[in-house]
């Protein structure tokens, strides 16, 4: 079965600082990686996702990730971010098999203060 | 993008009895669709997908005789938690698949809370 693990439950910034979320899964075979985010209140959104190709992904919001299959990681980046940025996020994976299922890792709670 | 909507957003119920949360995809026929269960400050864990017309799949550990899902249509599937307890209380949040596509969508979630 697959896993997926997220070390930083909850990380605190200031604005402009730069961001990286990191994501680690445990699958063996083919997957498709997704960062998801939950602003307060809202439902989830999706930010970015990687099926093949150029392992550095854009997203909305100047957002990226970065694909590393040796490292089985997908962390997530922004540059500099903004108060707005202020959720939690989530990376999800599943299995490039069909079932389509998403597992998710625990989730990271990104405080932005301005 | 497609919407999913859930409703109710909030219920309290009284234990032993049933509640039903639903999940419409507004905009878009969903095949299938996913029922996910959240915990304060954990992960989503997946309770079941739902395919329209046949019944759902659930996942290890999770009740099918306690957690009945309904997906009689394209665009709605339906949860219902049976003689509900305290325990149950949790955010369920549902996810429809765009079918030419693949893309997941998520609803608003619903939180449940028994009392």
């Amino acid at each position: 079965a697959q896993s997926v693990s997220q070390h930083n439950h909850h990380v605190i910034l200031s604005e402009a600082a730069s961001l990286e979320l990191g994501c680690n899964y445990s699958y063996g075979g083919t997957v498709n990686l997704f960062w998801y985010v939950q602003y307060p209140g809202q439902h989830l959104q999706l930010l970015l996702k990687y099926f093949s190709g150029d392992p550095l992904v854009k997203g909305i919001k100047g957002f990226e990730a970065e694909f590393i299959k040796s490292k089985f990681s997908f962390n997530l980046r922004k540059p500099s971010v903004q108060w707005s940025d202020t959720a939690e996020y989530f990376c999800a994976v599943n299995e490039d098999t069909g079932r389509r299922a998403l597992t998710f890792g625990s989730g990271t709670r990104l405080q932005v203060q301005p | 993008g497609a919407v999913v909507s859930q409703h109710p957003s909030r219920v309290i119920c009284k234990s032993g009895t049933s509640v039903k949360i639903e999940c419409r995809s507004l905009d878009f026929q969903a095949t299938t669709m996913f029922w996910y269960r959240q915990f304060p400050k954990q992960s989503l864990m997946l309770m079941a997908t739902s395919n329209e017309g046949s019944k759902a799949t659930y996942e290890q550990g999770v009740e099918k005789d306690k957690f009945l899902i309904n997906h009689a249509s394209l665009t709605l599937s339906t949860l219902t938690v049976t003689s509900a307890h305290p325990e149950d209380s949790s955010f369920y949040i549902c996810s429809a698949r765009l079918a030419n596509t693949g893309e997941l969508f998520f609803g608003e979630g619903s939180r449940l809370t028994v009392l």
